[in-house]
């Protein structure tokens, strides 16, 4: 069956180190997402890419970055800058051939720190 | 500024009891709607979307949502609550032809048995 892989399911960060969680998807999706939720905030968007080598900055960008050199997988690095990792963190992805398609979402990763 | 309204962070309702959830948005053009269910630990499953026509959408498990454009709600209803329904409940809108979703901040739904 298609969907979205996240990996690993939980993470842990030690101080001053930078982790990289990982997405894959075998939906054909041109569109990639990652979100950060903490509770009672929703989701927010990180990053998100509409095509292999390109993306752009969502709402929280900051102490965070991607890479899109594969239709099928947009890893996210929580690098030392991000001083409040520890969330839970969800990817995404759509088809873009018609506007009106939803989301599909992996099971996330969730992060904590050490 | 484009948003998102869940204006009930937490509902309890009884098994067999009839459910709304709340959902206003603000957008300056025809929004596209979302519903989304997120388990516990786990990613957000779709449970229904508008786009056009019909303004009464059904979706999975029971599921619908009334589309009033009049008062830029879209409400989330089912007749009758199962336990296993609990999750947290997640509005969206969606720019037209574009790919950002923005979301509430969600409703967490207890089920007392």
């Amino acid at each position: 069956d298609g969907g979205i892989t996240q990996s690993p399911k939980y993470l842990f960060r030690k101080e001053g180190q930078n982790v990289t969680l990982s997405c894959e998807q075998n939906l054909n999706h041109d569109a990639m997402y990652w979100y950060r939720q903490d509770p009672g905030q929703g989701l927010r968007l990180i990053y998100y890419s509409q095509i292999v080598n390109d993306f752009q900055k969502g709402d929280i960008a900051e102490g965070y970055s991607v890479s899109r050199e594969k239709k099928e997988s947009f890893p996210l690095t929580v690098t030392s800058a991000q001083k409040n990792p520890t969330a839970f963190y969800l990817c995404a992805s759509r088809a873009t051939g018609d506007g009106n398609q939803p989301q599909h979402f992996g099971d996330g990763t969730r992060l904590s720190i050490l | 500024a484009q948003s998102v309204t869940q204006p009930d962070i937490h509902i309890t309702v009884s098994e067999g009891a009839s459910l709304e959830l709340r959902c206003n948005y603000s957008y300056g053009a025809t929004p596209y709607l979302f519903w989304y269910v997120q388990s516990p630990g786990q990613g957000l499953q779709l449970l229904l979307k508008y786009f056009s026509g019909d303004t009464l959408v059904q979706g999975i498990k029971g599921f619908e949502a009334e589309f009033k454009r009049s008062q830029s709600s879209f409400n989330l209803r089912k007749p009758s609550v199962h336990w296993s329904d609990a999750a947290e409940y997640f509005c969206a809108v969606g720019p037209g032809g574009y790919n950002k979703l923005i979301f509430g901040a969600g409703t967490r739904l207890a089920v007392h048995p």
